[in-house]
């Protein structure tokens, strides 16, 4: 079984502030890991995907996150945010191998104050 | 980039009708495709994975006659909420996948809200 926990319900970060959005994994294998955003009433927009490679992998809008083996996390970052960046982030995660789907985190609100 | 598309965006239907909603893979064809439903504030539920010409696996839990599901070919699917009633009122996303094995990709929807009076 696969499963993905996002610890914080709500992260709220000052404009031009870092900001940290917490994921951890659990899957019977290696992982693809991936983060989406969502936009009231919107579907998911793809952030960015840890497949193999380097551990830090940079995606859409400036974000990017690290994928830690040992501690089994996948926290997104930006160096920055942005009001605009306020939405709904849910983190997933799959097998790298054969057929396996897509679980997904329950989601964490980001409120980016001016 | 591949793009997946949803119709109708919102629909308000009355207790006790069908609703149909359609996902569309617009620049690519689809291997699989994949329905999850969402509540207020929550996260994403699989429904059922279809494969195009075979039926679908429902996830446990998921009523098979109440949510039919028809996959004619690789860029379409159908979610079709048979006798809608007020709690199946939700947010529907489907996503389209491409690619076998390991590295397939799912590309989502923009999502269907449905409200059942």
């Amino acid at each position: 079984a696969q499963s993905v926990a996002q610890p914080e319900d709500q992260v709220n970060v000052a404009e031009g502030n870092p900001l940290t959005v917490k994921c951890t994994y659990s899957v019977s294998g290696n992982p693809y890991l991936f983060w989406y955003v969502q936009y009231p009433n919107r579907g998911l927009q793809f952030l960015l995907k840890y497949i193999t490679g380097d551990n830090l992998v940079k995606g859409s809008y400036g974000f990017e996150a690290e994928f830690n083996k040992s501690q089994t996390s996948f926290h997104l970052k930006k160096p920055s945010a942005l009001v605009s960046d306020s939405a709904l982030y849910f983190c997933a995660v799959r097998l790298n191998s054969g057929y396996s789907t897509l679980t997904f985190g329950k989601g964490t609100m980001l409120l980016v104050s001016p | 980039g591949a793009v997946v598309s949803q119709h109708p965006s919102r629909v308000i239907c009355k207790s006790g009708t069908s609703v149909k909603i359609e996902c569309r893979s617009l620049d690519f064809q689809a291997t699989t495709m994949f329905w999850y439903r969402q509540f207020p504030k929550q996260s994403l539920m699989l429904m059922a994975t279809s494969n195009e010409g075979s039926k679908a696996t429902y996830e446990q839990g998921v009523e098979k006659d109440k949510f039919l599901i028809n996959h004619a070919s690789l860029t379409l699917s159908t979610l079709t909420v048979t006798s809608a009633h007020p709690e199946d009122s939700s947010f529907y996303i489907c996503s389209a996948s491409v690619g076998t094995g390991g590295r397939n990709e799912q590309f989502f929807g923009p999502g269907t809200r449905l409200t059942v009076l």
